[in-house]
């Protein structure tokens, strides 16, 4: 079975610094996806970011941006020019390749904190 | 947009009461799933249907059963719902049974059993 792990509960950054969230994962399967999920205040789950495995070049949306090191199974997020919008739980996920697979496995989460 | 909604927003119920929990979905999705969100322990997958009548259990189904009778709704059913129930659960939906495609979560329904 897979899984993913979070190791950094709570992070906080400052307004416009940049601030990386860990994430890493174990699996057998050479065929994934890895997902960031957000999770505001609001309680509204949304996708920030998803890499596939096959690709070695890194996913980027705005600032948004994944350092993936699939040797070390090392998901990395990270966020650039943060934003009092950016607090919220952020979750690494984690899918199988395989055709019929269709759950995410989740890790715990890191709070992310942004001061203004 | 994609819209996923839940019944509730919060929700109270009593040791052995029987527990409805539903979610629609407004996007004609294939796939419905129950997760429940536990601090530390992140979201861990309850039950999931891939089509209407057909489901599958996630990691932790004991204690739940779900029903889809109908494409946009998936409910949760806590048939004696008890104070380990106590949770907040999310529903989300995703179109296709590809490994890129977006999964899409309702609001999330917290539930206190007392």
């Amino acid at each position: 079975a897979q899984t993913v792990t979070q190791s950094q509960p709570e992070m906080s950054v400052q307004e416009a610094e940049t601030v990386t969230l860990s994430c890493t994962y174990d699996t057998s399967e050479s065929d994934y996806y890895l997902f960031w999920y957000k999770q505001p205040p609001s309680r509204q789950m949304i996708l920030v970011i998803r890499q596939e495995a096959y690709k070695q070049q890194n996913a980027t949306e705005n600032r948004f941006s994944v350092n993936f090191q699939k040797a070390a199974k090392s998901f990395s997020l990270k966020i650039s020019d943060s934003q009092l919008g950016d607090a919220a739980m952020y979750f690494c996920a984690y899918r199988s390749g395989s055709g019929s697979a269709r759950q995410l496995t989740f890790g715990s989460g890191t709070q992310l904190t942004v001061l203004p | 947009d994609v819209k996923v909604t839940q019944s509730s927003r919060y929700l109270v119920k009593r040791t052995g009461e029987k527990v409805f929990l539903e979610c629609v979905q407004d996007m004609d999705h294939e796939n419905m799933f129950w997760y429940r969100q536990d601090p530390g322990l992140g979201l861990r997958l309850i039950y999931f249907s891939y089509d209407v009548k057909m489901k599958e259990k996630g990691d932790i189904p004991e204690g739940y059963s779900v029903s889809r009778e109908k494409k946009e709704r998936f409910s949760l059913i806590l048939e004696s719902a008890s104070t380990n129930q106590t949770s907040m659960y999310l529903c989300a939906s995703s179109w296709l049974p590809v490994s890129t495609d977006t999964q899409y979560f309702g609001p999330g329904t917290r539930l206190t059993v007392l």
